[in-house]
């Protein structure tokens, strides 16, 4: 069985701060995605990473994938109240099937 | 223009009853996806229909009966509710083979209570 842990599973912080999540895995993933889900709605794909050592931007948002490809990290750099949400990251390694992480609970406060 | 969707978004019952959600994608994915979301947030593929067929089906209670009457609806029909069936469920849908990685396409979920 894939597992993905997360960690922090909460992190609450002051607006303009900067943070990490990480999501580590004892196991190889052929791509890892990064979703974020807001109360009441489903969780939106954020980005996709699929080769090892892999850096993606999106804004202030900043993606890497091991090298090994058993875990990533998300930066978030300056952070706003509009990132508040729920961070899971999912790890595809068997056919169509997604293994999703145990969830980082970001809050951030004005 | 909704991508997914799900009906009901909530639904609260009484223990014993059965019920059913329905879900719908108008993106033209062949894969469609059943996931249970618990208190605790965390997500866990239940089924999985590609092109009506069921390609996953992980460790769940035969009261759970997915239905694919085409590629664009996958519903989800629950027998004998328990308490322990109180979660949120998400319908997702991915792009065919070779032009994704995988990326899950989600509707806003169906929050089911059961008394």
């Amino acid at each position: 069985t894939q597992l993905l842990e997360q960690s922090p599973q909460f992190l609450s912080i002051q607006e303009g701060e900067n943070l990490t999540v990480y999501c580590n895995s004892s196991s190889v993933f052929s791509s890892l995605q990064w979703y974020r889900q807001e109360p009441g709605e489903g969780p939106v794909l954020l980005v996709t990473v699929v080769t090892g050592g892999e850096v993606k931007k999106l804004k202030r948002l900043t993606f890497q994938f091991g090298d090994a490809r058993k875990d990533s990290s998300l930066h978030i750099t300056a952070a706003q109240p509009g990132d508040t949400g729920l961070y899971l990251c999912a790890g595809s390694g068997g056919y169509q099937k997604v293994t999703f992480g145990t969830g980082t609970k970001l809050q951030v406060i004005p | 223009d909704t991508a997914v969707s799900q009906t009901p978004k909530y639904l609260v019952t009484q223990m014993g009853n059965d019920k059913s959600i329905k879900c719908e994608q108008n993106l033209g994915h062949d894969t469609m996806y059943w996931y249970k979301q618990d208190s605790k947030k965390f997500l866990k593929i239940m089924f999985s229909y590609n092109n009506k067929e069921l390609i996953i089906n992980e460790t769940v209670p035969n009261r759970f009966s997915p239905k694919s009457p085409d590629k664009a609806h996958l519903n989800l029909h629950i027998n004998s509710l328990e308490l322990g069936d109180s979660a949120v469920y998400f319908c997702a849908s991915r792009p065919p083979s070779g032009s994704s990685y995988n990326e899950q396409f989600f509707g806003p979920g169906t929050r089911l209570t059961v008394l």
